[in-house]
């Protein structure tokens, strides 16, 4: 069954503390994506990857890191420095070459309290 | 700076209804234009459009680009309450694999 894997669901931090999302894919895909979704916007990108080992900021890489040592695997790290880390997380994989839709994930729910 | 646009942001029909969602886009390097319907979590794919003036139909919905102006249209005919969700519409680029999301219309279609 391929798809896009997101975990956890829902997870919930204190302020200050660092938080890891995972996103996993087992559709071969070479570029991932992650997204931020607030309430009533639309998607706005954090980091992109287009090949193992690379990766770019998106246009609100800031208090955010990720990592990219496996294809299939494109975790994201909110750090304590992202001012405002309440939102929608979404995970998204591609095939190369900018000529491909993207395929989501569920979708991760981050509540920092 | 690259921007994409949707109008109205959002709307409300009753079940039967035809509804058009509009999107423009200023995309530096442009490829292709996106639809994705998002329901409740991940968007799904509908559309991808590279050339102007060719209509895709998935049913009853459909979608066209218009490159020279720069905007793309959404038809959905016959409207059910299952069409309720926020339609995204995206713009993608030629030089890397970077996709640019507008804001989204949000669409009640109610009984």
């Amino acid at each position: 069954d391929g798809g896009i894997t997101q975990s956890p669901k829902y997870l919930f931090r204190k302020e200050g503390q660092n938080v890891t999302l995972s996103c996993e894919q087992n559709l071969n895909h070479d570029a991932m994506y992650w997204y931020r979704q607030d309430p009533g916007q639309g998607l706005r990108l954090i980091y992109y990857s287009q090949i193992v080992n690379d990766f770019q900021k998106g246009d609100i890489a800031e208090g955010y890191s990720v990592s990219r040592e496996k294809k299939e695997s494109f975790p994201l790290t909110v750090t304590s420095a992202q001012k405002n880390p309440t939102a929608f997380y979404l995970c998204a994989s591609s095939m190369s070459g900018g000529a491909y839709e993207q395929y989501f994930g569920p979708g991760t729910r981050l509540t920092v309290t | 700076e690259d921007k994409v646009v949707q109008s109205p942001l959002s709307l409300v029909v009753h079940e039967g209804d035809t509804v058009t969602l509009n999107c423009s886009y200023e995309v530096t390097n442009f490829r292709s234009l996106l639809w994705y319907k998002q329901e409740k979590k991940a968007p799904t794919f509908l559309f991808m459009l590279t050339s102007s003036g060719i209509e895709k139909k998935s049913g009853r919905l459909s979608s066209i680009l218009d490159k020279k102006e720069l905007f793309s249209i959404l038809n959905i005919t016959a409207t059910q309450t299952g069409d309720s969700a926020v339609y995204l519409c995206a713009g993608s680029k030629t030089s890397y694999d970077k996709v640019i999301f507008g804001p989204g219309t949000s669409l009640s279609v109610i009984p």
